[in-house]
């Protein structure tokens, strides 16, 4: 399973953007990058998920070089209600045989301040 | 509401007392897994099931045992061998195929172990 190494918390201000890098240098061919963000004494919530390039939905942005080796997860402009802990996950999705296995190390604690 | 329901949300127990947490999904998803949280840390994988009748250890079964008697049912028994229970307990569901999955989480269980 691919180790991540992610910064263990940050800090930011109201309408900034928000960047948190991953590194994940022994990621497989069949692995996919996910996020997730959690909230105190609640379960993770699903944020975007990416195998290679750029990615962007509606609350975020995964940017993912050639090499694979590092992603970075862009919150445009973020606001107070976005402080929380950021999972980087590298791995075989949920949902594939290797279902469960997808590690949630330790995370980013982004704190935004007003 | 579609969705995953944990229950009840704070558990007290004895030492040396059987204590078993309810996990319930209306989403018909196949997978469905049992996560440990310490403060501070990130999420260990305890057991998952991906099909009725089956399960699998994670990486932490020691002490805990599930059952997987019913498609949106997978309770997890904290048993008595379980050294060290006091923890935030999280259960989360996901379809079984397809590389772009993602798990859906409960609200978690905190349990207290005096």
């Amino acid at each position: 399973l691919a180790k991540t190494t992610q910064p263990i918390s940050m800090d930011s201000y109201e309408g900034q953007e928000v960047n948190i890098t991953c590194s994940h240098n022994n990621i497989a061919t069949n692995d996919y990058i996910t996020w997730y963000q959690q909230f105190p004494s609640q379960g993770p919530r699903f944020i975007i998920q990416g195998y290679k390039t750029k990615v962007t939905n509606e609350v975020a942005s995964l940017f993912i070089p050639a090499d694979r080796k590092s992603s970075t997860l862009s919150l445009p402009r973020v606001s107070l209600s976005d402080t929380a802990v950021y999972y980087c996950l590298v791995g075989v999705p949920f949902g594939s045989s290797n279902t469960g296995k997808l590690i949630f190390g330790q995370g980013t604690t982004l704190q935004v301040k007003p | 509401d579609g969705g995953i329901t944990q229950s009840p949300k704070y558990l007290f127990r004895k030492e040396g007392q059987n204590v078993t947490l309810s996990c319930e999904q209306n989403l018909n998803h196949d997978a469905m897994y049992w996560y440990r949280q310490d403060p501070g840390q990130g999420l260990r994988l305890i057991y998952y099931s991906q099909i009725v009748n089956d399960f699998q250890k994670g990486d932490i079964a020691e002490g805990y045992s599930v059952s997987r008697e019913k498609k949106e049912s997978f309770p997890l028994t904290v048993t008595s061998a379980q050294k060290n229970p006091t923890a935030f307990y999280l259960c989360a569901s996901s379809i079984l195929k397809g590389m772009n999955t993602e798990a859906f989480f409960g609200q978690g269980t905190r349990l207290t172990v005096v």
